[in-house]
């Protein structure tokens, strides 16, 4: 399986202040032959199930704020709130779906 | 779109346990479902899916021989069906739509508790 690590595992950013979480698969995701990468973001709230933000690494699900995106190919891919707001307080996680799916760990996202 | 679970189970260990999940608002058989699951405290990890069309299944190799995913197209419901439970399949158990056969999960079930107790 591949496996998705995430970096950091906690962070505390102000609000209004940029925020970026890593990922970092065990092998490339990026099929050659569409050119897409296998990758999505979720967000999930205390007690919520998780919400896709962002699939294919970089398209943002309908509804989800532009401050939202997501970069990145082949192994290595971010996600960036351009700026915090209270209610972007959670976990996330990032998804590869390339193979049998896997998740990373988990980021979790508080307030400064 | 709305994927509505079944509710919170208690189950001994070595027993099995049924978790439903009923669809609504989309072609029932036009998208899989995924099931996954989240230990307390814990991170999100897949168990597998169903094509509700075809009633085809793939499996994570983790749970091969110890789950089965069927579905009911008259009723638009899926379900899991996970044996020989030990206190590890302590977990919320969450139906999830897959985009467009993309492997990217757009609709969730609210989550289904189960509770392995002796």
């Amino acid at each position: 399986d591949i496996v998705m690590t995430q970096s950091p595992d906690s962070l505390a950013v102000s609000v209004g202040e940029r925020a970026t979480i890593n990922c970092k698969s065990s092998q490339s995701v990026l099929d050659k032959s569409n050119n897409k990468n296998y990758l999505a973001w979720y967000q999930q709230k205390a007690g919520q199930p998780p919400r896709l933000l962002i699939y294919w690494a970089s398209t943002r699900e309908s509804g989800v704020p532009d401050r939202f995106s997501g970069s990145g190919s082949g192994t290595e891919f971010t996600l960036t709130i351009s700026s915090l707001q209270a209610e972007d307080v959670a976990v996330y996680f990032c998804q590869q779906y390339y193979s049998t799916p896997t998740f990373g760990q988990g980021t979790r996202l508080e307030i400064k | 779109v709305q994927l509505v679970q079944s509710g919170a189970e208690v189950k001994k260990p070595g027993a099995s346990v049924i978790v439903s999940c009923e669809a609504s608002g989309s072609s029932f058989t036009g998208y899989y479902i995924n099931w996954v699951r989240q230990a307390p405290g814990q991170g999100l990890e897949w168990i597998g899916r169903i094509n509700p069309n075809s009633g085809g299944t793939k499996y994570a190799q983790k749970f091969q021989g110890r789950v089965t995913m069927s579905r009911d197209t008259s009723i638009t419901t899926a379900y899991m069906d996970i044996y020989s439970l030990t206190f590890d399949d302590t977990a919320v158990y969450y139906c999830a739509r897959e985009m467009d056969a993309s492997g990217s999960l757009d609709y969730w079930g609210q989550g289904t508790l189960v509770t392995v107790s002796s």
